[in-house]
């Protein structure tokens, strides 16, 4: 069967720092791999998607960066953390059907 | 741009009750899904209905899907404490553009 994983859980970084979120896939081949960012009490914003590796697409101008550095392996990025930037951050992944999420990593910024 | 908007915002019901949200959307789509969130956790896939299908169950859940109307519901039948969650709806619009959710239904169920 298929998992997805997603870690850290929780992470606090102060303003300005690098961040680093990573998310793989066990038991499928060539999914297609998304990042959602949803605001406390509000709906998910879509990220970035994946239709392979290398290939990413960027649905919302910002300072984070995502790559698919192999093909069940995706991870967001950024240089410089705003604190706009905390939120719950959630992987994904489909193949026909889905997407399936990951459990979430928490990101604060202070 | 937000595809799916569901009603509404908040329910609160108590235990066995039944427990319907709604969820309009605004362009053709291939199918649609609805998926549960429990305070800060992942999201649950809960069940989908394609364009081509009305109505589908799934144990206590019954999903309506009308494409005339651009609109879906789901209905949870003899609700339970443990239902108690954010429901959101999401679309896939044709071109194979990526899952578009709406803000989500909190479902509060009162023991």
């Amino acid at each position: 069967s298929q998992t997805i994983h997603q870690w850290p859980a929780t992470l606090v970084q102060p303003v300005g720092s690098p961040l680093s979120l990573e998310c793989t896939v066990e038991g499928t081949s060539n999914p297609n791999l998304y990042w959602y960012r949803q605001a406390a009490g509000r709906g998910l914003q879509l990220l970035f998607y994946s239709v392979g590796i290398g290939q990413i697409s960027s649905e919302v101008p910002q300072n984070l960066s995502a790559s698919r550095p192999q093909d069940r392996q995706f991870i967001l990025s950024s240089k410089k953390l705003l604190l706009s930037d905390s939120g719950f951050y959630l992987c994904a992944w489909s193949v026909g059907g889905g997407p399936y999420f990951g459990p979430g990593t928490r990101l604060t910024v202070t | 741009s937000q595809q799916g908007e569901e009603d509404p915002q908040a329910l609160s019901i108590q235990e066995g009750e039944n427990a319907t949200m709604n969820c309009s959307y605004k362009t053709s789509i291939n199918n649609l899904q609805w998926y549960r969130q429990n305070s800060g956790r992942g999201l649950v896939h809960l069940i989908l209905i394609r364009s081509n299908e009305r109505e589908k169950h799934s144990g206590r859940l019954r999903v309506t899907l009308d494409t005339s109307k651009k609109s879906s519901s789901l209905l949870i039948t003899a609700s339970r404490a443990a239902d108690t969650a954010s429901y959101f709806c999401a679309s896939y619009i044709p071109g194979n553009t990526p899952l578009v959710f709406g803000k989500g239904t909190r479902l509060s169920v009162i023991a």
